[in-house]
């Protein structure tokens, strides 16, 4: 059974930095990229970074450029997300999710259960 | 950039057939995929490159695309099926639609 447990949502006051990690199992994670979704409160879903399989090429949301690091450990089965000089409208629950490579676009088929970032003094 | 626009609700009767739309620019001819998002939950995938449905999705979700809309159908809507459901394409980055809340009366 996939699973994917996210942890390291916090409380952070505007300009800090927080890192986000998502536990996998079930699947083989090497040969997934995996992407981070989050949702402000009342909101959307809007995507903020992917990173493939094997690293070598990630991805960033332009709200978000230069700012967050996605990286993973594929001996741990973890994925991350560092994010700094973090802002107020960053606040959102941040969810990891298993893409499927699609030559057409990826999709997401399974998402962990979220952890909520809230950036305020 | 690419959008996506949804009905920001709709409602149906209990046993109802329910359809939601998505609307984009030759949407037709990208893979259009929905998520199911109930409260304080997080998103299920519900259908995939347009029509299909992941393992354990009923028989009663469907989706088409084609033209500039893609559409979700809910046949025989249980009340378990009120949710927010979002499309989503791939068009150069990840676009998701702004999501449709489904009431079912």
């Amino acid at each position: 059974e996939v699973q994917l447990l996210d942890s390291g949502g916090n409380l952070v006051q505007p300009g800090g930095s927080l890192r986000l990690s998502c536990a996998a199992s079930g699947f083989t994670f090497s040969n997934y990229p995996m992407s981070w979704v989050r949702q402000a409160p009342g909101k959307g879903l809007e995507w903020v970074s992917a990173i493939s399989g094997s690293a070598d090429r990630t991805y960033y949301a332009d709200s978000v450029k230069g700012r967050f690091t996605i990286s993973r450990d594929n001996s741990k089965n973890t994925l991350y997300l560092e994010m700094n000089n973090l802002r107020a409208e960053d606040t959102a629950v941040y969810y990891c999710a298993k893409e499927v490579p699609d030559s057409r676009g990826n999709y997401l088929d399974y998402w962990g259960q979220g952890t909520l970032v809230t950036v305020s003094s | 950039s690419y959008e996506l626009t949804q009905p920001l609700s709709v409602s149906v009767a209990l046993g109802q057939t329910a359809r939601i739309t998505c609307g984009g620019n030759n949407i037709g001819s990208k893979n259009v995929h929905w998520y199911q998002q109930k409260p304080g939950q997080a998103p299920v995938l519900v259908i995939y490159r347009d029509s299909n449905r992941p393992s354990g999705i009923p028989e009663r979700f469907s989706g088409s695309n084609s033209g500039n809309t893609a559409t979700l159908t809910i046949s025989r809507a249980q009340a378990g099926d009120e949710a927010d459901y979002y499309c989503q394409v791939w068009d150069k980055t990840w676009v998701f639609g702004g999501g449709t809340k489904l009431t079912v009366l």
